[in-house]
């Protein structure tokens, strides 16, 4: 079946520290990847996504590779604020019919950025 | 914007009492989701449903049910509420085409 596995949290970062949330998936067939973000007290919104292998999803200065030779898509931020603290979700979805195309998560990385 | 609404954002009840849970969207997708969420954050999908009439199981087991008589409205009832159903439960939608998911506020419901 699919899945998705994060790194495990919390992780704690000063503001403008480097971060990395690895992410990596098994799927069978070729899935298309997102990150979701979850701010306190809210919903997931959507915060990147890549459909093809080697596509490079960006959005508020995230980024992450759709990297199929090593199944993976880690997120990753130059210099974090104390606003980006929150819970990141990495999840996959196949293109097909039906219950192919439902999301897949994992199981969420609580990040905290300290001023 | 919010393109799919959840109320009541928060709902403290007492054991017994049958609650439903709102969750309309304005898009005219027509898939929807039920996602409970545990404090240890991972997403559980209990319930789904591809269209009106149209409802399933996810893979958390729930004692909870759904409908979907319209398109825009999916609704999640406890005929009986419990502690153990203590949760945060967000609504979720996606439409043909649609890359992943939009997702509602949420409730968080806590049952004494």
């Amino acid at each position: 079946g699919n899945s998705v596995t994060q790194m495990e949290g919390p992780v704690t970062l000063s503001e403008e520290a480097f971060l990395t949330i690895n992410c990596t998936y098994t799927a069978t067939g070729y899935p298309s990847l997102f990150w979701y973000v979850q701010y306190p007290g809210e919903g997931l919104q959507l915060l990147l996504k890549a459909t093809k292998a080697d596509d490079k999803g960006s959005n508020k200065g995230f980024e992450a590779t759709y990297r199929k030779e090593t199944t993976s898509f880690h997120l990753e931020k130059g210099s974090v604020q104390v606003s980006d603290s929150a819970v990141y979700f990495c999840a996959l979805t196949l293109m097909g019919r039906g219950s192919a195309r439902q999301l897949t998560f994992g199981s969420g990385t609580q990040l905290t950025v300290l001023p | 914007e919010a393109d799919i609404y959840q109320t009541p954002r928060y709902l403290v009840i007492g054991t017994g009492k049958k609650i439903t849970l709102e969750c309309s969207q304005t898009m005219g997708h027509d898939k929807m989701y039920w996602y409970q969420q545990d404090p240890g954050m991972e997403l559980h999908l209990i319930h789904y449903s591809y269209g009106v009439n149209s409802t399933e199981k996810g893979d958390l087991s729930s004692e909870s049910t759904v409908s979907r008589i319209r398109t825009e409205h999916f609704p999640l009832t406890l005929e009986s509420a419990r502690p153990s159903h203590t949760s945060q439960y967000l609504c979720a939608s996606s439409g043909q085409g649609a890359y992943g998911y939009t997702f509602g506020s949420g409730t968080r419901l806590t049952v004494v």
